[in-house]
């Protein structure tokens, strides 16, 4: 069974601060995305990253995929409160199913 | 609006009784997935479905769970004999042909069992 764990499971920062949240397993994925969710919807998609070492930036979100691809981070510049919610990640073999973490739960205080 | 769309969004039922949802995918998106989501927790696999060909069920998925895909487009999710442990957020997404990495969710549908 393929599992991702997530860390830290909550955080809550200043308005301004920077932060780094992972994603972590034992198993390789062929891929890895990641989503954000607020209460009461469904999930986001953020980005999807494929190769091992690969960077992604989004504004002032940036990703990577680790080397052996089993881990992955997210780091926010800057956060601003708008960047509150779940942000969870999904690994994938292939374009069969998606195994999710548990999420990190990010809280911007202005 | 392409979006996935679910229906209902909110669903308050009684302990015992048969609830449908029901959700309809990005159009000309082959693949549908079906998730349940704890208060909590990520999204948890139940079901999928390749045109209407449904390919893998999670043992999550019990008997009193059912899901069809009919003619390969909307797609229905049946609970029978619901229980309080079946209270979740039932969460929808499908995946399209070319982009197989990328599967984009509906809004969900709040089930909350008496």
């Amino acid at each position: 069974t393929q599992l991702l764990e997530q860390s830290p499971q909550f955080l809550s920062i200043q308005e301004g601060e920077n932060l780094t949240v992972y994603c972590n397993s034992s198993s390789v994925f062929s891929s890895l995305q990641w989503y954000r969710q607020e209460p009461g919807e469904g999930p986001v998609l953020l980005v999807t990253v494929v190769t091992g070492g690969e960077v992604k930036k989004l504004k002032r979100l940036t990703f990577q995929f680790g080397d052996a691809r089993k881990d992955s981070s997210l780091h926010i510049t800057a956060a601003q409160p708008g960047d509150t919610g779940l942000y969870l990640c999904a690994g994938n073999n292939y374009g069969q199913n998606f195994v999710f973490g548990p999420g990190t739960r990010l809280s911007v205080l202005p | 609006d392409t979006g996935v769309s679910q229906d209902p969004r909110h669903k308050i039922t009684k302990r015992g009784q048969n609830v449908t949802f029901r959700c309809d995918p990005i159009s000309e998106h082959n693949r549908l997935y079906w998730y349940r989501q704890t208060l909590g927790q990520g999204p948890e696999f139940l079901t999928y479905f390749q045109n209407e060909a449904q390919l893998e069920k999670s043992r999550l998925l019990s008997d009193r769970f059912s899901a069809e895909r009919p003619k390969g487009s909307f797609s229905t999710l049946e609970i029978q004999r619901t229980e309080q442990g079946d209270s979740a957020m039932y969460l929808c997404a499908s995946r399209g042909h070319e982009r197989i990495h990328e599967q984009f969710f509906g809004p969900g549908t709040r089930l909350t069992v008496l």
